[in-house]
């Protein structure tokens, strides 16, 4: 069964405003982590958050987490158009594999 | 530093022949991961290994579809008798150390086209 389930599926945004993607997940996890994809090409991982963490912070991204209702946020500030991508959310439970959802492509407009 | 490196990147085969993908973990992993993902989907599970061993193929289809990571080399996943559902993307990861929370570094992937 899908662990993530990102959404909104798209979002466009202007340069300069915030992005917020969401992800819901199923079963209990260990962790929680996002990655961005640009098209066509591999993942790069950002952000992990643990399951007794709730909120971290990179740059001009904060993660939050809520494990009562199994859910996670992205928000991404100040966005650029660089930050124009696929961006996955990927729970990890009782085994090593990533369990990925089908991710939100964001389009920053310049 | 080398990262995680994968070849062919693009790889186009007919129907009925062997696909065989490459993967080379960052420098001082010994941990693998393969991945499918298919259009304008997220990234599906498929195996994951140690040097010489087969952690969890959980994610692998029971036919036509094996990987091994020897001692020495790079990875291989193989895949016999493609059919054009093998049409995807496949990314392997390495990590340093196996177990959770630990981050797993991608490769830039090989587009397999079945024809």
């Amino acid at each position: 069964s899908q662990q993530g389930e990102e959404d909104p599926q798209a979002l466009s945004i202007q340069e300069g405003e915030n992005a917020t993607m969401n992800c819901s997940y199923k079963t209990s996890i260990n962790n929680l982590q996002w990655y961005r994809q640009n098209s066509g090409r591999g993942l790069v991982h950002l952000i992990l958050i643990r399951s007794n963490e709730r909120e971290k912070h990179s740059g001009r991204l904060r993660v939050t987490l809520d494990t009562s209702k199994k859910s996670s946020s992205l928000l991404i500030t100040a966005s650029r158009a660089a930050d124009t991508a696929s961006y996955f959310c990927a729970g990890q439970g009782g085994s090593e594999k990533l369990v990925f959802g089908k991710g939100t492509k964001l389009t920053v407009n310049p | 530093n080398a990262g995680v490196m994968q070849n062919p990147r693009h790889l186009v085969r007919r129907r009925g022949q062997e696909a065989r993908l490459r993967c080379s973990p960052m420098k001082g992993h010994s941990h693998v991961y393969w991945y499918r993902q298919l259009p304008e989907e997220g990234l599906k599970f498929m195996v994951y290994l140690q040097k010489e061993n087969i952690i969890d193929e959980s994610g692998m289809p029971k036919e036509r579809f094996s990987a091994e990571f020897p001692k020495e080399g790079p990875s291989i996943l193989r895949i016999q008798q493609v059919v054009r559902g093998d049409s995807a993307a496949y990314f392997c990861a390495s990590s340093g150390t196996g177990g959770l929370s630990y981050e797993q570094y991608f490769g830039p992937g090989t587009r397999l086209t079945v024809t």
